[in-house]
């Protein structure tokens, strides 16, 4: 299947500080990605669409100012958590819609999750 | 509104066939996916059904009724690695951005 990476994995830091999540559509190019977050033994939600070079979409009560997004290729988004707080502690899963290369592109592929701790 | 509802558990035998069900209501159709996630980790695609009837994938099939707003993930011979959280989600017509709803997920176990 399609191959979509996060870096980091994992992440810990001092509340306050702001963390960047990468996510990388590897094999395909993706005009669409989508950041959700998983709290445990609950389902995702979306935070966000992401399209390529232009503003991102927040779901309704996500902060736009706190959960910045940019897309700058059609390779890659970020998602950076500023002045993170314990409450932000969650699991951040992004995935990219494919566009073009091998893979349908009806499909989401989800990257491997970046679990975000907040102390 | 969106609404997609499952079970929230359900536990099944090894070597059994369990079948997990997902009825949607949504403003418009574009599509329903099955994904399986393990704790911790994030979900990997399954099956994706846009019209009605049966895919299969070997032990893995999912079945579409878009008339009655309903579908289902059917798991032949189950494995203990089967044991995951099953997620059904559905893509809106009316969203251009293709994205997806998610329903709560159902958390099978497999005994052995």
């Amino acid at each position: 299947g399609a191959v979509v990476s996060q870096h980091p994995s994992w992440v810990i830091c001092k509340s306050g500080t702001s963390v960047k999540i990468e996510c990388r559509s590897l094999d395909f190019q993706a005009t669409t990605m989508f950041w959700y977050r998983q709290f445990p033994k609950q389902s995702l939600m979306l935070m966000a669409t992401s399209n390529e070079g232009s503003k991102a979409t927040y779901e309704q009560g996500v902060e736009k100012d706190k959960f910045l997004i940019n897309h700058a290729s059609l390779t890659l988004s970020t998602l950076t958590v500023t002045s993170a707080h314990p409450e932000d502690s969650s699991f951040y899963i992004c995935s990219a819609r494919g566009t073009s290369g091998p893979h349908p592109t009806d499909t989401q592929y989800f990257g491997p999750g970046t679990r975000l701790t907040v102390l | 509104g969106q609404n997609i509802d499952q079970p929230t558990e359900m536990t099944a035998t090894e070597g059994a066939i369990v079948q997990i069900n997902c009825t949607y209501q949504t403003s418009g159709f574009n599509g329903l996916f099955w994904y399986q996630q393990h704790a911790g980790e994030a979900p990997t695609f399954l099956s994706y059904n846009v019209l009605d009837g049966l895919e299969e994938k070997g032990r893995f099939s999912s079945f579409l009724s878009r008339s009655k707003g309903y579908s289902y993930l059917l798991l032949k011979e189950l494995q203990m690695k089967d044991s995951a959280s099953y997620l059904c989600a559905v893509r809106d017509q009316m969203d251009s951005s293709y994205k997806l709803i998610f329903g709560s997920g159902t958390r099978l176990l497999v005994r052995p």
